[in-house]
C-alpha cells in the first residue's frame, strides 16, 4: 500500500500548547519519514525527518516520535506559537517515491 | 542560491486546452519532481526526472507528461484539460534522486473553466 494516512485534518491550539499530528503507513519498504511545513502561497519546506532505526528525533520545539511496530509516526510541536500556523504534511519515502499525507492545517491562537 | 522557480504562477485555461508549466531547479540540483496539490488530496506525485530521464511516474493519465532538459530545467504538460485538473502544481528539486529532502517552488496555480 502506497498510502500515508494523516490526522487530524485540522487542529486548533492555544499559544504555548502542544500540537500533535499523527501519521500511519502500511508499506514496510518505506525507509525515510520527513515532515514538511507549508505556509499559504508558498511551497512545502522540509521541517524535520527521521529514519526507522530511531524512535525519536528532536529539533528545537519540533519532535518526531516513531513506532516501527505500529507503523505510526507523529509530529509534536511544543510551546506552539502563532507563527507555527501552517499546513503540515507527513511523508514516507520508499520504492523511489515520496508519498505525502493529506495534510493538517494547524492554527495557533494567541 | 536562488530557490526553485516556477512559471507561470497563475493561469486560467478552458476545458480541452493544453498547458505547459516550467520549473527551474536550484543550481546544481539534477533531480526534478512534480506534484499536484488539491484540497483534501494533499500532494500527489506526478513524476521525477533525473539527468533528462524520467525515473519514476505516479498514477496519472497519459495526458500528463513532462521532460527535463540538459540544464536540469523541467517542463510538464497537461493536454485536453479537464475541470478536475484545477490544482496547484508544485515542482521540487534535489541534488540526487530517490530522496525525501525536496526543495519546492511556490507552484503554478492552474484553474480550468
Amino acid at each position: 500500500q502506497q498510502q500515508v494516512k494523516q490526522s487530524p485534518q485540522s487542529l486548533i491550539v492555544q499559544k504555548g500548547g502542544i500540537s500533535i499530528i499523527n501519521c500511519a503507513y502500511e508499506n514496510t519498504a518505506f525507509d525515510y519519514f520527513p515532515w514538511y511545513q507549508q505556509f499559504p502561497g508558498k511551497g512545502p519546506a522540509l521541517l524535520i525527518a527521521i529514519r526507522p532505526d530511531v524512535s525519536e528525533k528532536k529539533e528545537g520545539r519540533f519532535t518526531i516520535s516513531f513506532n516501527k511496530s505500529a507503523k505510526q509516526f507523529s509530529l509534536h510541536i511544543m510551546d506552539s506559537q502563532p507563527g507555527d500556523s501552517a499546513t503540515y504534511f507527513c511523508a514516507a519515502l520508499g520504492n523511489n517515491k515520496l508519498i505525502f499525507g493529506t495534510g493538517t492545517r494547524l492554527q495557533v491562537f494567541p | 542560491k536562488a530557490g526553485v522557480t516556477q512559471t507561470p504562477r497563475y493561469l486560467i485555461k478552458t476545458r480541452g486546452q493544453q498547458v505547459t508549466l516550467s520549473c527551474s531547479p536550484i543550481s546544481g540540483h539534477r533531480s526534478v519532481s512534480w506534484y499536484q496539490q488539491t484540497p483534501g488530496q494533499g500532494l500527489q506525485f506526478l513524476f521525477e526526472y533525473f539527468s533528462e530521464t524520467q525515473r519514476n511516474k505516479g498514477n496519472f493519465p497519459g495526458r500528463f507528461s513532462g521532460r527535463q532538459f540538459s540544464n536540469s530545467r523541467s517542463e510538464m504538460n497537461v493536454s485536453t484539460l479537464e475541470l478536475g485538473d484545477s490544482a496547484l502544481y508544485l515542482c521540487a528539486s534535489s541534488p540526487r534522486q530517490n530522496t525525501g529532502e525536496l526543495f519546492f517552488g511556490e507552484g503554478s496555480r492552474l484553474t480550468v473553466l
